[in-house]
């Protein structure tokens, strides 16, 4: 079964430095992958999903970015965070191409702008 | 474009008593049907999901869900709540775009089981 992790659990930042998160899975290859963000503890804003390596589909115009340097590592970055960019990310993967297949979650990463 | 609805933001149950999470949803095509568990600060676990047969759908730690296609319904059930299942729910759909089998979820509905 697909195992995902994610690092750092928690970060605090000030506004206007840099962020990158990182999320790697193990188990399957060639997943879809995704980037959820959750704000104030409610509702899953998709912010990134990528079906396989260098490509990536942007749900929301921001101040986030996401890249895909290999088949099981999915990245994402700010050159400068806001106030708003505060919240709980979450990287999700699912298997390509088998139907019907849910979505598994990292444990995600805790982010304070400061 | 796919959504799914949770109309209540909060239920509470007596520990014992059956409790159902509500969930309707819009898609076109056949949905694909999904309940997940979130704790606090962690990530989210998968309960149940209908894609075809049966309208009513078992999962883990006893919840079951029910589809229904003309009310576009799939409620979160369980016979008898437990305080450990306080929690808070998402119910979710998928479509298939362009490869990508984009998962929308609902706002979430905190369930709070009570002694």
């Amino acid at each position: 079964s697909q195992t995902i992790h994610q690092w750092p659990a928690t970060l605090v930042q000030p506004v206007g430095s840099p962020l990158s998160l990182e999320c790697t899975v193990e188990g399957t290859s060639n997943p879809n992958l995704y980037w959820y963000r959750q704000a104030a503890g409610r509702g899953l804003q998709l912010l990134f999903y990528s079906v396989g390596i260098g490509q990536i589909s942007s749900e929301v115009p921001q101040n986030l970015s996401a890249s895909r340097p290999q088949d099981r590592q999915f990245i994402l970055s700010s050159k400068k965070l806001l106030l708003s960019d505060s919240g709980f990310y979450l990287c999700a993967c699912s298997i390509r191409g088998a139907t019907g297949t849910e979505a598994f979650f990292g444990q995600g990463t805790r982010l304070t702008v400061v | 474009a796919q959504s799914v609805a949770q109309p209540e933001d909060q239920v509470n149950v007596a520990e014992g008593n059956p409790l159902t999470v509500k969930c309707t949803y819009s898609v076109s095509g056949n949905p694909y049907l999904f309940w997940y568990v979130q704790y606090p600060n962690r990530g989210l676990q998968f309960l149940l999901k209908y894609i075809t047969g049966d309208n009513l759908v078992k999962g883990s730690y006893g919840f079951e869900a029910e589809f229904n296609k003309s009310q576009t319904s799939f409620h979160l059930k369980k016979p008898s709540a437990l305080v450990s299942d306080s929690a808070l729910y998402f119910c979710a759909v998928r479509s298939y775009t362009g490869g990508g089998n984009k998962l929308t979820f609902g706002t979430g509905t905190q369930l709070k089981v009570e002694l």
